[in-house]
């Protein structure tokens, strides 16, 4: 495996499902990130994770739980999510906070 | 904050022909500045980048962009755009604390 990859790449799950969005990197960078995506929207920034530890929450609701248990992974935890939340959502990582960053292929989230 | 403006939603070229999507944002210093591609389905790809130094910057897949600090802009051009380029392209800009802002992004069409 080369880049950032992500697992599922399509979920679809209901109002009070728990799921989880799986992000691992294997460029050796040291920052990740959890963007949304949505129709007709700029990427809004989620979380960041810098040598695991979050230095960002961009105001994200609560029912969006991140998880950074290495410099490698990445998860996003979700409960009780809205219809609203159904988007891509697209991790991210860089060597250094202030580098450019690679993306993986997103999970495509439906909300039912 | 930082803002971006991608002020073309659609562009449409023929086969060929050269491409220029248009690029401006807002920021006080000297901004770093990313051109990314997205394919159908698909993560964000890095085209090209800017940091510091030559204004004119070379990318991958033919595509260059020119930061125009007076202009506030940094607009990305190919000179023959092939059937594979039709994607949607964001334009980032970053500050100190790393933070990109994407703008809404332009979607390329090319007809034969």
């Amino acid at each position: 495996e080369t880049g950032v990859t992500q697992t599922p790449r399509h979920l679809v799950m209901g109002m009070t499902n728990k799921k989880s969005l799986k992000c691992e990197q294997h460029l050796g960078h040291n920052a990740m990130y959890w963007y949304k995506q949505s129709a007709k929207k700029p990427l809004e920034l989620m979380f960041v994770y810098n040598f695991k530890e979050q230095t960002e929450n961009n105001s994200v609701p609560s029912r969006f739980s991140p998880e950074c248990p290495n410099s490698s992974h990445l998860f996003l935890h979700l409960h009780t999510l809205q219809p609203e939340d159904s988007a891509l959502y697209l991790c991210a990582s860089s060597q250094a906070l202030e580098g450019e960053q690679y993306f993986g292929p997103g999970t495509r989230l439906t909300v039912t | 904050a930082q803002s971006v403006t991608q002020p073309d939603i659609h562009i449409t070229v023929s086969e060929g022909a050269s491409l220029e999507l248009r690029c401006n944002y807002s920021y006080g210093a000297t901004p770093y500045l990313f051109w990314y591609v997205q394919s159908p389905g698909q993560g964000l790809q890095l085209l090209l980048k800017y940091f510091s130094g030559d204004t004119l910057v070379q990318g991958i897949k033919g595509f260059e962009a020119e930061f125009k600090r007076s202009q506030s802009s940094f607009n990305l051009r190919k000179p023959s755009v092939h059937w594979s380029d039709a994607a949607e392209y964001f334009c980032a800009v970053g500050d100190n604390d790393y933070k990109l802002s994407f703008g809404a992004g332009t979607t390329v069409t090319v007809r034969a």
